[in-house]
């Protein structure tokens, strides 16, 4: 337990569905991070939030669409995804996001897939 | 671009000591960080380097050096539940992490 939770842990989702991943973390903490992790290849670091505010976007296609109300907080929207988009998504919390040693604590991820 | 290279996929005895290696090429550097995967698990933070030198923490260990652009993580006493995927991830010169595809690491008993 690192004291970040995502919920559903597993999604399955057709092209023309909308979705919501939740994360949620109990740490203090003024940063959260959403991940995309593929099989074999690096963590893809999606969307940044430091203190609420969006820092860091990443390329990402506007079919996922991040929210962060606070910073406890943090949802990934989904809708019209593709089958390429399913993934592990991880959501990930630290102090902030200015550097140091502060680091990050992951959640257990949200298995998707899109069929 | 920036890259960080580690090997895919390591295996080691029961009890021994492996080494796993990271190499890295970004735009600037703040940092190198250790991660560990169980398969199916969320990452755990393992260490943290930002000075060239050695720094260890019980049976792990971990090292870097920014000239050669080089970092390792050394296990000891190998254990079966140390089989699972290491990540090493560097932070830029914008504050992000760049992260390796991972080390997955087997071993035998």
């Amino acid at each position: 337990e690192t004291g970040v939770t995502q919920t559903p842990r597993h999604l399955v989702m057709g092209m023309t569905n909308k979705k919501s991943l939740k994360c949620e973390q109990h740490l203090g903490h003024n940063a959260m991070y959403w991940y995309k992790q593929s099989a074999k290849k690096p963590l893809e670091l999606m969307f940044v939030y430091n203190f609420k505010e969006q820092t860091e976007n990443n390329s990402v296609p506007s079919r996922f669409s991040p929210e962060c109300p606070n910073s406890s907080h943090l949802f990934l929207h989904l809708h019209t995804l593709q089958p390429e988009d399913s993934a592990l998504y991880l959501c990930a919390s630290s102090q902030d996001d200015s550097g140091g040693s502060y680091e990050q604590y992951f959640g257990p991820g949200t298995r998707l897939t899109v069929t | 671009g920036q890259n960080i290279d580690q090997p895919t996929e390591m295996t080691a005895t029961e009890g021994a000591i492996v080494q796993i290696n990271c190499t890295y090429q970004t735009s600037g550097f703040n940092g190198l960080f250790w991660y560990q995967q169980h398969a199916g698990e969320a990452p755990t933070f393992l260490s943290y380097n930002v000075l060239d030198g050695l720094e260890e923490k019980g049976r792990f260990s971990s090292f870097l050096s920014r000239s050669k652009g080089y970092s390792y993580l050394l296990l000891k006493e190998l254990q079966m539940k140390d089989s699972a995927s290491y990540l090493c991830a560097v932070r830029d010169s914008n504050y992000q992490l760049i992260w390796g595809a991972g080390t997955k690491l087997i071993i035998k008993p």
